[in-house]
């Protein structure tokens, strides 16, 4: 089984819907991401996980919020979806090590296309 | 703030060819430097890294040196495979005093492609 799934891999929404993405893992991750992908933009970290419960915010945070209720699981909420918010979400984890995680395992992602 | 800035792409190459993948950085202190790769329809996967100044990362006959005075990390291959089509990207995480949560900052990514 993979490390990392997300869940859905693909949803077309409307714009004002509530979406909510995925994110599991079966490694004992302490640390958690989401980030998004845009072209020319690379990868942008949108929020991040120390810890259940324990949540910070990334570069691009605003519009979506995070829960951690289980170590394994980490879903990311778009209340109100825009289509600024289109863009393939990818889910990543990573170990405790000196300097917080080390090497990061991602999931495949999720692609979300916002009508 | 830190940042990544990766040489622009696509990037089309024959097979056997060299490959350089230019990516220099912008961060105070001493951060890790990684390059990732994206195959089509898949998430990253880490390619190699390099944790201080001088260090050479290697893999899958890729590398890439730890250049301090260029704040550079480039990526090289001797002979590229039609199987090295992908993206491309190079990150920094900023091991700061305290811990970075691991956070890391991404270039755009460069699209390689290979052909026979």
């Amino acid at each position: 089984d993979a490390g990392i799934t997300q869940s859905p891999r693909h949803k077309v929404t409307e714009t004002g819907t509530p979406v909510t993405l995925r994110c599991h893992q079966t490694e004992n991750h302490r640390y958690m991401y989401w980030y998004r992908q845009d072209p020319g933009h690379g990868l942008r970290l949108i929020h991040y996980s120390y810890g259940v419960k324990d949540t910070d915010k990334g570069e691009v945070s605003d519009g979506y919020s995070v829960s951690r209720s289980k170590t394994e699981d980490f879903l990311l909420t778009l209340e109100s979806a825009t289509s600024s918010q289109t863009s393939v979400y990818f889910c990543a984890s990573g170990l405790a090590g000196e300097s917080g995680a080390n090497v990061l395992t991602f999931g495949a992602g999720s692609r979300l296309t916002v009508l | 703030g830190n940042s990544v800035t990766q040489m622009e792409g696509p990037v089309t190459l024959s097979e056997e060819a060299f490959l350089t993948i230019n990516c220099t950085y912008t961060a105070t202190g001493y951060p890790s430097l990684f390059w990732y790769v994206q195959y089509p329809g898949e998430g990253l996967q880490l390619l190699l890294k390099a944790t201080k100044a001088d260090d050479k990362g290697s893999n899958k006959g890729f590398e890439a040196t730890y250049r301090k005075e260029t704040t550079s990390f480039h990526l090289e291959k001797g002979s590229v495979q039609v199987s090295d089509s992908a993206v491309y990207f190079c990150a920094l995480r900023y091991d700061a005093g305290g811990t970075s949560y691991g956070k890391l900052t991404f270039g755009q990514g460069t699209i390689l492609t290979v052909h026979p």
